[in-house]
């Protein structure tokens, strides 16, 4: 079982371009949760994706938006990016279980975004 | 408002010496408690949780964790530090109808000296 996996490990853009980063859910997960941590700082949650739609969203603006598809792997998507947006990029996949409540969530290594 | 605080950002402590991380929260519904590991250029592992029942919970690699409602705490404690704990921690906070949409604190930097 591979886990979660994310890529790239490591991008590097400029300021105003846009960027796409992708996760692979671990084996048997259907939800995928974004979450951004910027240095010395604790993750932030983005938003969360199950059965193809935006279920729930952080405080972040509509630049951040993302992507999950019938395999359950999603994409984050940043337009018109920030000196701000620079950070470790984490997904986390879980299992929707009956309730609202997911099982455990497994976190990928996550992308570090560099903007300059 | 929902937020979690982890007052101490960095604990030094000796190979063997007990360890507790503090950590403290706010939220305006039963939470769900949780606590991360993340070494350097990693993602976050996850060392305990706490749902419910007991307020004494186990986790992996000898942490445990307490929960205290009336303090608002859940705080990690292990009796014996060993090198290889040397990381950032993370207390985390979420709720049982927001699936994994977790508040976390700022992280506490474990340092292990010899």
């Amino acid at each position: 079982d591979a886990g979660v996996t994310q890529s790239p490990t490591h991008l590097i853009k400029t300021r105003g371009q846009q960027v796409t980063l992708r996760c692979s859910p671990k084996s048997g997960h259907d939800t995928v949760s974004w979450y951004q941590q910027a240095l010395g700082q604790g993750p932030q949650f983005i938003f969360q994706y199950y059965e193809e739609e935006e279920r729930q969203r952080g405080n972040f603006p509509d630049r951040f938006s993302g992507h999950q598809f019938p395999n359950y792997s999603s994409e984050l998507n940043v337009n018109a990016l920030l000196l701000g947006d620079s950070a470790l990029y984490l997904c986390a996949s879980s299992l929707r279980g009956g309730g609202s409540m997911n099982t455990e969530a497994f976190f990928g290594q996550g992308t570090r975004l560099t903007v300059v | 408002a929902q937020s979690v605080t982890q007052p101490d950002i960095h604990i030094t402590v000796s190979e063997g010496a007990s360890l507790e991380l503090r950590c403290n929260y706010s939220y305006g519904a039963t939470p769900y408690l949780f606590w991360y590991v993340q070494s350097p250029g990693q993602g976050l592992q996850l060392l305990l949780k706490y749902f419910s029942g007991d307020t004494l919970v186990q986790g992996i690699k000898g942490f445990e964790a307490e929960f205290k409602r009336s303090q608002s705490s859940f705080n990690l404690r292990k009796p014996s530090v060993h090198w290889s704990d040397a990381a950032e921690y993370f207390c985390a906070v979420g709720a049982y109808y927001t699936g994994n949409q977790f508040y976390f604190g700022t992280g506490t930097s474990l340092t292990v000296i010899p």
